[in-house]
């Protein structure tokens, strides 16, 4: 299985909704990845977990609260978001104990503020 | 990780090779070439990554220049489902090591 999925594909939501993006992988991996993408801009990274630990922060407002609960999962919580935040979120995994570590990427939640 | 440049876009007829080139003249010794692409509102993909030999595999062709400043991605016979954003990357090696990704190149195979 070298799958990663994530669910819901689109998501529409007001300001003041709190709602999540979930991500999941069979791969064993202990690496995954949150990235954001605006329409015609390459991907943004916006965190890293490592063996289910926060290792990088890309300096994201705090209204994105990542969660890795285990090796298989990672979730995004999102509140007050604005409209600006609309975009398409990828999320990533990777062996970290290969030299190269080629990230396998889900096909992405589309978010749309209202 | 290095800073990489690519043409913004570029055509290709189908049947023919695509060939899409990367320049990173501030790779330094120990930094990999990374090729993904991504098809219009799907996750990118790996394609084929590279140190300083050249490299194959099933999808496509991989050359570095001797001084590791460029690069060339090559899919031998394109096909219309090639069509997608073609991102050169250069990336260290680590543990858990994020993807900086670039503007890439719009490729678009033609009938």
């Amino acid at each position: 299985d070298t799958e990663v999925t994530q669910t819901p594909k689109h998501l529409v939501m007001g300001m003041t909704n709190k709602k999540s993006l979930k991500c999941e992988q069979h791969m064993g991996h202990r690496a995954m990845y949150w990235y954001k993408q605006k329409a015609k801009k390459p991907p943004e990274l916006m965190f890293v977990y490592s063996y289910e630990k926060l290792s990088i922060n890309e300096s994201v407002p705090s209204r994105f609260s990542p969660e890795c609960p285990n090796s298989s999962l990672l979730n995004l919580h999102l509140h007050a978001l604005q409209p600006e935040d609309s975009a398409l979120y990828l999320c990533a995994s990777s062996n970290p104990q290969r030299r190269n570590n080629e990230q396998f990427f889900g096909p992405g939640t589309r978010l749309t503020v209202l | 990780d290095a800073k990489t440049t690519q043409p913004p876009s570029m055509d290709c007829a189908e049947g023919r090779a695509a060939n899409l080139p990367c320049n990173h003249s501030t790779i330094s010794g120990n930094e990999y070439v990374y090729w993904y692409r991504q098809i219009h509102s799907q996750g990118p993909q790996y394609i084929i990554h590279g140190l300083k030999n050249n490299e194959t595999n099933e999808m496509a062709s991989l050359i570095i220049t001797e001084d590791r400043k460029s690069s060339t991605l090559i899919l031998p016979h394109a096909t219309l489902r090639d069509t997608a954003v073609y991102y050169c990357i250069v990336r260290g090696t680590g543990s858990a090591r994020q993807l900086t990704f670039g503007s890439g190149t719009q490729l678009t195979v033609l009938p």
